[in-house]
């Protein structure tokens, strides 16, 4: 059975960093062809894809973010990190983690997390 | 990037009735084309891949068509859990993105 939860501050100040870990079962990202996403999503609002890590560490970013996104993965302890500089009001969000194979969509999804930005 | 957009942004149907949602991408994503569902305080839920493929456990009256910039959702007959906002998604290898939503409400 595959679950993904986020983790992470539920509150940050204009300016910091965004630190978010998404800890998985139920795969592993030494599989081949398997993957790990981040998106989010402002209150009211809709889907926005952030970013993407491989089993082989190809990462994909999101055009209008990159600059501000980092993904990496700890295959020992079955997590993916996001980063995310220079946080906004607008960027508060939920934030998903979810799962995904080479050449399909997203297809288990954690819980998402909450992200407020606010002084 | 591939920009996606859905119409219309909120339908309103009777229990029953069927419904159907369009999506539309700026150029081609061959099948590359998923749908997900979302109820308010939950993650989506994959309906739809391959734009036209069920999901495990998706009920056979959510249905999906098209290919290359076209995409049709039909759900043949509402139930009460169907109305929620349904969101189409394009899944080429270099990048993923969203439409916009369609809500479907009660009329």
């Amino acid at each position: 059975q595959i679950t993904l939860k986020e983790s992470g501050p539920t509150l940050v100040k204009p300016t910091q960093t965004l630190t978010l870990t998404c800890t998985f079962s139920g795969f592993s990202l030494r599989t081949n062809g398997v993957g790990v996403g981040w998106i989010r999503q402002p209150p009211g609002k809709a889907l926005e894809w952030l970013a993407f890590i491989y089993w082989n560490d190809d990462k994909r970013y999101s055009p209008s973010l990159k600059s501000r996104l980092t993904i990496t993965k700890d295959t020992s302890k079955n997590q993916v990190v996001l980063t995310m500089t220079n946080m906004d009001p607008v960027d508060t969000a939920t934030y998903y983690c979810a799962h995904r194979r080479y050449g399909d969509p997203f297809d288990y999804w954690g819980q998402g997390t909450l992200v407020t930005v606010s002084s | 990037e591939i920009v996606m957009t859905q119409s219309p942004a909120t339908l309103s149907v009777s229990p029953g009735e069927r419904a159907t949602l369009s999506c539309r991408a700026s150029q081609s994503v061959s099948n590359n084309l998923a749908w997900y569902q979302q109820k308010i305080g939950q993650a989506p839920r994959l309906l739809i891949y391959g734009a036209s493929a069920r999901s495990t456990g998706i009920p056979a009256r959510f249905s999906g068509s098209g290919s290359g910039t076209e995409f049709t959702l039909t759900i043949s007959s509402l139930q009460s859990e169907d109305f929620a906002v349904y969101y189409c998604q394009q899944y080429t290898e270099w990048h993923f993105t969203f439409g916009p939503g369609t809500k479907v409400d009660i009329k």
